[in-house]
């Protein structure tokens, strides 16, 4: 699978968006962008996944830049509940061996009141 | 909402015991996958399944075996359990149907400590 690249940590003010980056340059056709979030002492959870065009569901935004080589996660208004880590990862629509996701280091978020 | 349950929150384990990590899926769902977590070294996959009686090794089986006899039910085994092997441990359901992801639903862990 193709590799993502994120910052490590970013930090937010409360009740403000936040866009998180990632970079995937070797994403390829069949490649899906998908976001899990880690909150402290759970296990990760789907945010949302797109495949070229962007995406809004509850809990998020996914805007895909026009090239596939990035994407930004966006919180429209943070809260403290959302300090989380965020993995931006590639999964292919091929890889029918059980269609793994291969998690990266993610970017912490920290929400300051 | 999709549910995937394990068994145990939290478990002591001595050095030389066979630990069984329980994971249960009410969906229906093919793919179940073991994960464990360490600070610094993220999620690593054990194993992996995607149908009854199937399985496939991840990036760092060594120590572990699986069994999934049913489908709803994927199970970690640690033959003989070493330190090395505390960690939190993960599992998560998921499938992908006529072109269309479904994302994964991961259970709340296993945090084991060997002793």
């Amino acid at each position: 699978d193709a590799k993502t690249t994120q910052p490590n940590s970013m930090e937010s003010n409360e009740e403000e968006p936040v866009h998180l980056p990632c970079n995937h340059s070797t994403i390829s056709g069949t490649d899906y962008i998908h976001w899990y979030r880690q909150l402290p002492s759970q296990g990760p959870e789907y945010v949302i996944h797109g495949l070229t065009s962007n995406v809004n569901n509850r809990m998020a935004s996914l805007a895909i830049a026009e090239d596939r080589k990035s994407s930004t996660l966006i919180l429209h208004r943070a809260t403290l509940r959302d300090a989380a880590v965020y993995y931006c990862i590639l999964r292919s629509e091929n890889n029918n061996a059980g269609n793994m996701l291969t998690f990266g280091g993610g970017t912490r978020l920290m929400v300051k009141p | 909402d999709v549910k995937v349950t394990q068994s145990s929150r939290y478990l002591v384990k001595r050095t030389g015991e066979k630990v069984f990590l329980e994971c249960v899926q009410d969906m229906d769902h093919e793919n179940m996958f073991w994960y464990r977590q360490d600070p610094g070294l993220g999620l690593r996959l054990i194993y992996f399944s995607y149908d009854v009686k199937m399985k496939e090794k991840g990036d760092i089986p060594e120590g572990y075996s699986v069994s999934r006899e049913k489908k709803e039910r994927f199970s970690l085994i640690l033959e003989s359990a070493s330190t090395n092997q505390t960690s939190m441990y993960l599992c998560a359901s998921s499938f992908f149907r006529q072109g269309k992801d479904y994302g994964y639903t991961f259970g709340s862990g296993t945090r084991l400590t060997v002793v």
